[in-house]
């Protein structure tokens, strides 16, 4: 099975509403990394983290390792937020793990 | 903020012709990847390196060999080419596992 699972798949809000997206870790996962994959292909690095909460601007990311998952947060949706979302898990080789996605639409 | 580049940006090859992806790097990271990224999945490690002259598998390496002849660069070689290895390529580097800069892409395609 997968051993980084994000939930949803896609998803689609309308602008200024807020969203949560997750990851799953069935590895023993000791950091954790969010990306952005924008329209345009490239990918954008968010968040590295140790377990715990940071937070930059409208976004917010929580890695929980005891129950291993981690959350990212968006606050007031906007346009430019529009594009696939990865987590990566660094496992006890020292190796990254990719989740598979999460699509996210943003309407106007 | 780190530069990765990478050539081609697109390609198109002959099924078993040999084709080889580049990458380059000038902020002087010692680690850097290669992973292929097919709709339905995340990015997949195919093989990485710690530094000049090193070369190691990652989870999906076979039909690839990797070669780092300098701290900058750091190619991905195919040397037969298959339509399952249409994919769209990203080179990364990074001083840490955990901290990766990543370039633009190359979108491969085998007829």
């Amino acid at each position: 099975g997968d051993k980084v699972k994000q939930s949803p798949s896609a998803l689609s809000l309308q602008e200024g509403t807020n969203s949560a997206l997750r990851c799953n870790f069935s590895i023993a996962a000791t950091t954790v990394q969010w990306f952005l994959q924008n329209p345009r292909g490239s990918l954008i690095n968010l968040f590295y983290l140790v377990p715990g909460t940071k937070e930059n601007g409208r976004l917010k990311s929580t890695f929980n390792s005891k129950e291993s998952y981690s959350t990212l947060h968006i606050r007031d949706a906007q346009l430019e937020d529009s594009g696939t979302y990865f987590c990566a898990a660094e496992d006890s080789n020292y190796q990254l793990i990719w989740g598979s996605g999460t699509k996210l639409i943003i309407k106007p | 903020e780190a530069a990765v580049t990478q050539s081609p940006r697109n390609k198109v090859a002959v099924t078993g012709g040999k084709v080889t992806l580049s990458c380059n790097q000038t902020n002087n990271h010692n680690n850097m990847y290669w992973y292929r990224q097919d709709t339905g999945h995340g990015l997949r490690l195919i093989h990485y390196s710690y530094g000049a002259g090193s070369t190691e598998k990652g989870d999906i390496p076979d039909g690839y060999k990797a070669s780092r002849p300098s701290q900058e660069n750091f190619s991905l070689i195919l040397e037969l080419a298959t339509p399952s290895q249409t994919s769209v390529y990203f080179c990364a580097s990074g001083p840490h596992t955990y901290e990766q800069y990543f370039g633009p892409g190359t979108r491969l395609t085998v007829l």
